[in-house]
C-alpha cells in the first residue's frame, strides 16, 4: 500500500488561509469517506483534527475544514496562527482493509 | 478523559522479540477499536494493526504481517502488540490509537508513544 501524496511543506502568514492537498486513487481515497487528518509536533501524541472528509474532531477551531474531489483530500486552515504550526498527515482507509497514511505536511506561520 | 499510556518499549536485538501495552482508561473500552501507528526516525506516520473493539478483527500493514500481533484483554482496558522477528525497520516510536468506533474507525486519541529500538 503506497502512502498518499502531500507536498512536504506549505506556508502562510499570520491571517491568511492555507490548503493542504492529500492524493490517493480509487482504492483509497477516492472510495471512501474516511479520510482523517492529525496535526502532529514530533514525539508528541497526534492530534485529530478532522474526520470522515469534513467533520471536526471536538474541540477543533472551525478555522480547520476538510474536503475531498475525486481521489483527492483537502485540509483548509484559515486565519493562520502561530500556534497552527506543526506537521500535518492525512489518512484514508484502504480497499485492503487497511489504513494509509500521507507522507506529511510540514505547515510553516511567516 | 482518555487516557492511552504506551509502555514495554526499549532496545530489542535483531530477531528478538518485545511485548508492546496500552493501557486505557476514560472510555467504554471494549466499545471501541484501537490501533497501532508508528514514526520511524526521519519518516512519517505508519498504520501497524488495528484490533476492533470485540477483538473479533483484525488487521494488519503488509510490512508487519505475520512478525508483529494484536491482542487486546477487555477486562484489563489493555491492548498488546508482540512484536516477534524484530528488525532494524522496527526502530520506530509507537503510538496506541483510539477508535472513533468499535470499527473502522480514524484515530481519535492517541497515547504519547513508546520507544522501541532495535540494535545489537
Amino acid at each position: 500500500q503506497s502512502a498518499l501524496t502531500q507536498p512536504a511543506s506549505v506556508s502562510g502568514s499570520p491571517g491568511q488561509s492555507v490548503t493542504i492537498s492529500c492524493t490517493g486513487t480509487s482504492n483509497d481515497v477516492g472510495a471512501y469517506n474516511y479520510v482523517s487528518w492529525y496535526q502532529y509536533h514530533p514525539g508528541k501524541a497526534p492530534k485529530s483534527m478532522i474526520y470522515d472528509v469534513n467533520n471536526r474532531s471536538p474541540g477543533v477551531s472551525n478555522r480547520f475544514s476538510g474536503s475531498k474531489s475525486g481521489n483527492t483530500a483537502s485540509l483548509t486552515i484559515s486565519g493562520l496562527q502561530a500556534e497552527d504550526e506543526a506537521d500535518y498527515y492525512c489518512s484514508s482507509y484502504t480497499a485492503s482493509t487497511t489504513w494509509v497514511f500521507g507522507g506529511g505536511t510540514k505547515l510553516t506561520v511567516l | 478523559e482518555v487516557f492511552l499510556v504506551e509502555s514495554g518499549g526499549g532496545l530489542g536485538q535483531p530477531g528478538g522479540s518485545l511485548r508492546l501495552s496500552c493501557a486505557a482508561s476514560g472510555f467504554t473500552f471494549r466499545s471501541y477499536a484501537v490501533s497501532w501507528v508508528r514514526q520511524s526516525p526521519g519518516k512519517g506516520l505508519e498504520w501497524v494493526s488495528t484490533i476492533s473493539g470485540s477483538g473479533d478483527s483484525i488487521y494488519y500493514a503488509d510490512s508487519v504481517k505475520g512478525r508483529l500481533t494484536i491482542s487486546r484483554d477487555n477486562s484489563k482496558n489493555t491492548v498488546y502488540l508482540q512484536m516477534n522477528s524484530l528488525s532494524a525497520d522496527d526502530s520506530a516510536l509507537y503510538y496506541c490509537a483510539k477508535g472513533r468506533r468499535a470499527w473502522l474507525s480514524d484515530f481519535d486519541s492517541w497515547g504519547h508513544g513508546t520507544l522501541v529500538t532495535v540494535s545489537s
